[in-house]
């Protein structure tokens, strides 16, 4: 089983610059999550996906990122503008089931993004 | 709002020595528990986690946890690491009805030969 497929797994940017990152799910994977992870600390959830609907986007900072799951499948991040304080990695991660509560969640590799 | 504290930034340890990375939660209602592992340049790969029912619970890679209710707490232990386990631990919790996981701030797990 392919598990979730993450692009580009590096990038440098200019601040002001935009960027976008992709992410392509586990097969059948209803769920899709979006999270930031600032070097030292655990990930924070950025938005979630139900199928191509938003669950929660409540810690996503609607100013300067945006995202979209077009057919409840693959998924973009964007960052336009970007600044300093979004250098991080940029986690994408897929489970199975709707109720997501206490279900497993399948993470990529991630996409490190520098803003310099 | 939940919030997960590892108490420890960095463990190291001893090739073969046993080890326990420490998670207290805190909640005002029933929680779901989670372990995680995260190695270099890689995205975070469930280890272990606890819904209901027994208090000890198994994982991959010989890891184990205990769910104490009591104390909030959701301690990680090994009986005897390996090299291969030098990597990044995070504790996250979600609560019922609710889809955000918190994670707690990692503990790096370094294993010197």
């Amino acid at each position: 089983e392919a598990g979730v497929a993450q692009s580009p797994r590096y990038k440098i940017i200019e601040k002001r610059q935009s960027v976008a990152f992709w992410c392509n799910p586990i097969s059948g994977h209803a769920t899709l999550y979006w999270y930031q992870q600032i070097l030292g600390q655990g990930p924070k959830l950025l938005i979630q996906f139900q199928n191509n609907g938003v669950v929660d986007d409540s810690q996503l900072p609607k100013d300067r990122f945006s995202a979209e799951r077009l057919k409840g499948v693959d998924s973009t991040l964007k960052i336009q503008p970007a600044k300093l304080e979004d250098s991080a990695v940029y986690l994408c991660a897929s489970s199975l089931v709707v109720t997501a509560e206490a279900d497993t969640q399948y993470f990529g590799p991630g996409t490190r993004l520098t803003v310099l | 709002a939940q919030s997960v504290t590892q108490l420890d930034s960095q463990v190291p340890v001893f090739e073969e020595a046993p080890v326990e990375l420490r998670c207290n939660y805190s909640s005002s209602v029933s929680v779901y528990l989670f372990w995680y592992v995260q190695y270099p340049n890689q995205g975070l790969q469930l280890l272990l986690k606890y819904l209901s029912g027994s208090t000890l619970v198994k994982g991959i890679n010989g890891f184990e946890a205990e769910f104490n209710k009591s104390q909030t707490s959701f301690h990680l232990r090994k009986p005897s690491v390996h090299i291969s386990d030098t990597a990044e631990y995070f504790c996250a919790v979600t609560r019922g009805g609710s889809y955000i996981p918190t994670f707690g701030r990692g503990t790096s797990l370094i294993v010197h030969p």
